[in-house]
């Protein structure tokens, strides 16, 4: 069975600072990862996705992918209350049941 | 705008009494995907079609059926809906089967 597991949180930041998300999965041969925004009670958005190990940036937000340790994280700096949401990592199309981000003003 | 356009946004129905969702797309894409969320869990997949195919996961109940008329339309029919399947139902279009994908903006099902 492929596994999608993060940290749900919730995981409290000040605004200005940067948040970090975790996420880990169980198929070694995963090749497309990706990190969606979902606010309450709306459907989910594409924030960004990865392909390759190493880092990728789009503006304030920053995917990290480890291949050989399973592992993917998002980066947000400079937080900003707008960016309270649940973020849902998603390998290929095994979804984890997300992380709950609240930015403090 | 190109878009991904789910209808009704909000549906209830009696236990039992079959659901029709639908799901429309202006992007072209290949792939249609319907997905189950319920509060607090992840989008759970219950099958998708890449182009006329049809892959079906293999936990998704055989209460829950799709159609896909032509590229643009989808449907997910609910046979007997019991009081297990209100939540949100999600679809979503990709290029291809893997790649990003677009949300439509759900239809939450309450079953009386």
């Amino acid at each position: 069975q492929k596994e999608v597991e993060q940290n749900s949180g919730p995981l409290s930041v000040p605004e200005g600072a940067i948040a970090s998300l975790n996420c880990t999965y169980s198929d070694r041969g995963s090749q497309s990862f990706f990190w969606y925004r979902q606010y309450s009670g709306k459907s989910p958005e594409l924030i960004m996705f990865i392909y390759s190990n190493g880092d990728k940036e789009d503006g304030r937000f920053t995917a990290q992918l480890n291949k050989a340790s399973q592992y993917v994280s998002l980066l947000i700096r400079d937080s900003q209350p707008s960016d309270s949401a649940t973020y849902l990592c998603a390998v290929k199309l095994t979804f984890g049941k997300g992380t709950l981000l609240t930015v403090n003003p | 705008d190109a878009m991904v356009i789910q209808n009704p946004r909000y549906q209830v129905t009696q236990f039992g009494k079959p659901v029709t969702l639908s799901c429309s797309q202006t992007l072209n894409h290949n792939v249609m995907y319907w997905y189950q969320q319920k509060s607090s869990q992840a989008p759970k997949l219950l099958f998708h079609y890449y182009d006329k195919d049809f892959n079906n996961e293999a936990d998704t109940p055989d209460n829950f059926q799709s159609r896909r008329p032509n590229t643009s339309f989808c449907f997910l029919d609910i046979r007997s809906p019991g009081l297990g399947d209100a939540a949100m139902y999600l679809c979503a279009t990709s290029r291809a089967p893997g790649d990003e994908q677009f949300f439509g903006p759900g239809t939450r099902l309450t079953v009386l």
